[in-house]
């Protein structure tokens, strides 16, 4: 049963680049969350999709957008980088119909130079 | 507003001692979840336990435990005979029952890195 998986594992960006980032979720779940970890932070939410839309989203501007696939994958993609937008990516998955439990993805480790 | 706060940045104990981690939360639902990660150097977080804001039982699987107090509003998670396998950052989050359909926002504590010494 294949947990979460995301890729890349690490990304080294520029300002002001584009960049994408890619979840399959855990095999049965319909359901993908972003989410944004700072060193030394907790994660903080971006958005969550559902049935290809987004149903929720966190405080974060618009350079940040996502998709879902009809295969239920994601992707999340940051436009014109700023050095801030350096951090840890996690995504993570759960079964609409199913306990209300998240479960994560090792992460994209970006990098902002 | 959802918040959690962990108020212990770092604890560092020696192995097979007892450890308590603290997890303190505020939110106007009151029906809520509340959960523990783990999350090793790997980055991975790792599901621990999922308890509901109606179910104020203690609960215990193997060495951890976890001590639930609606009246206090907190959430504490105690790890006994800890192993240095034990060692990571971990967790605390909150959500709301789901209002939007297929919306599930988890709101994170900052997280209590743990270190056991041999």
């Amino acid at each position: 049963d294949a947990g979460v998986t995301q890729s890349p594992t690490h990304l080294i960006k520029t300002r002001g680049q584009q960049v994408t980032l890619r979840c399959s979720p855990k095999s049965g779940h319909d359901t993908v969350s972003w989410y944004q970890q700072a060193l030394g932070q907790g994660p903080q939410f971006i958005f969550q999709y559902y049935e290809e839309e987004e149903r929720q989203r966190g405080n974060f501007p618009d350079r940040f957008s996502g998709h879902q696939f009809p295969n239920y994958s994601s992707e999340l993609n940051v436009n014109a980088l700023l050095l801030g937008d350096s951090a840890l990516y996690l995504c993570a998955s759960r079964r609409l119909a199913g306990v209300d439990t998240q479960y994560f993805g090792p992460g994209t480790r970006l990098t902002v130079l | 507003a959802q918040k959690v706060t962990q108020a212990q940045t770092e604890i560092s104990v020696v192995e097979k001692e007892d450890v308590t981690l603290d997890c303190v939360y505020e939110t106007r639902d009151t029906t809520y979840y509340l959960f523990w990660y783990k999350q090793p150097p790997s980055g991975e977080l790792v599901f621990l336990i999922r308890r509901n804001s109606f179910d104020e039982q203690n609960e215990i699987s193997g060495r951890y435990s976890w001590n639930f107090q609606k009246s206090t509003s907190s959430f504490n998670f105690t790890i006994t005979a800890s192993q240095v396998v034990d060692s990571a950052v971990y967790f605390c989050a909150l959500s709301d029952v789901r209002k939007i359909q297929g919306a599930q926002k988890l709101v994170f504590g900052q997280g209590t890195r743990l270190t056991i010494n041999p």
